[in-house]
């Protein structure tokens, strides 16, 4: 069965820091990735996807991330956190033939003013 | 994306009894899916709701326990029967759009506190 695993579950960060938050996945098919980000009070939004193509792809609020095959990542990156970031941030993937995702454990981000 | 409701948005309840959760989405979709989120950890599927079929249900989640319905392409109902305090989690339904490109979307959820 395919797994997704987040490594950084708790991340605390000041303004302007740099933040790039690991993803990595167990299946050895194709595969579509996802981050999803849960603000406090909030549901569940997507920040950005993959399908193919360029592998670096960029989503919402300044947010990219890189998907690199060879590594079965698919890390989410932002050169310049704020405050306004501090949430849950959930990697997903759903395996080809599948209708479902899996998601990671979430990595909780704080950022401090 | 889609405009996704759930109800109730909390509730309490007793061991023993059964919540049935409502979902409406906005537009027509084929599929939905029920995930539950236990306090801390990450979202767990627990089945696929297809209209006019009966529901696929993950490993480790059974019909009796959370029955579905999807009785229209805009709505689902997710029953968690006989509950338990181990029940208490956040439900969620989405769905699913984009075609091949199929990107899933949530609604705000359920959060089920069992005493």
């Amino acid at each position: 069965a395919q797994s997704v695993s987040q490594h950084n579950h708790h991340v605390i960060l000041s303004e302007a820091a740099s933040l790039e938050l690991g993803c990595n996945y167990s299946y050895g098919g194709t595969v579509n990735l996802f981050w999803y980000v849960q603000y406090p009070g909030q549901h569940l939004q997507l920040l950005l996807k993959y399908f193919s193509g360029d592998p670096l792809v960029k989503g919402i609020k300044g947010f990219e991330a890189e998907f690199i095959k060879s590594k079965f990542s698919f890390n989410l990156r932002k050169p310049s956190v704020q405050w306004s970031d501090t949430a849950e941030y959930f990697c997903a993937v759903r395996a080809t033939g599948r209708r479902a995702l899996t998601f990671g454990s979430g990595t909780r981000l704080q950022v401090q003013p | 994306s889609a405009v996704i409701s759930q109800k109730p948005s909390r509730d309490i309840c007793q061991r023993g009894t059964s919540l049935t959760i409502q979902c409406q989405v906005d537009s027509q979709v084929t599929m939905m899916f029920w995930y539950r989120q236990q306090p801390g950890q990450s979202l767990t599927l627990i089945a696929t709701a297809n209209q006019g079929s009966e529901a696929t249900y993950e490993s480790g989640f059974v019909i009796d326990k959370f029955p579905i319905s999807r009785p229209n392409l805009t709505f689902s109902t997710l029953t968690v029967s006989n509950m338990s305090p181990e029940d208490s989690s956040i439900y969620l339904c989405s769905v699913g759009l984009g075609g091949t490109k199929e990107t899933q979307y949530f609604g705000p959820g359920t959060r089920l506190l069992v005493l």
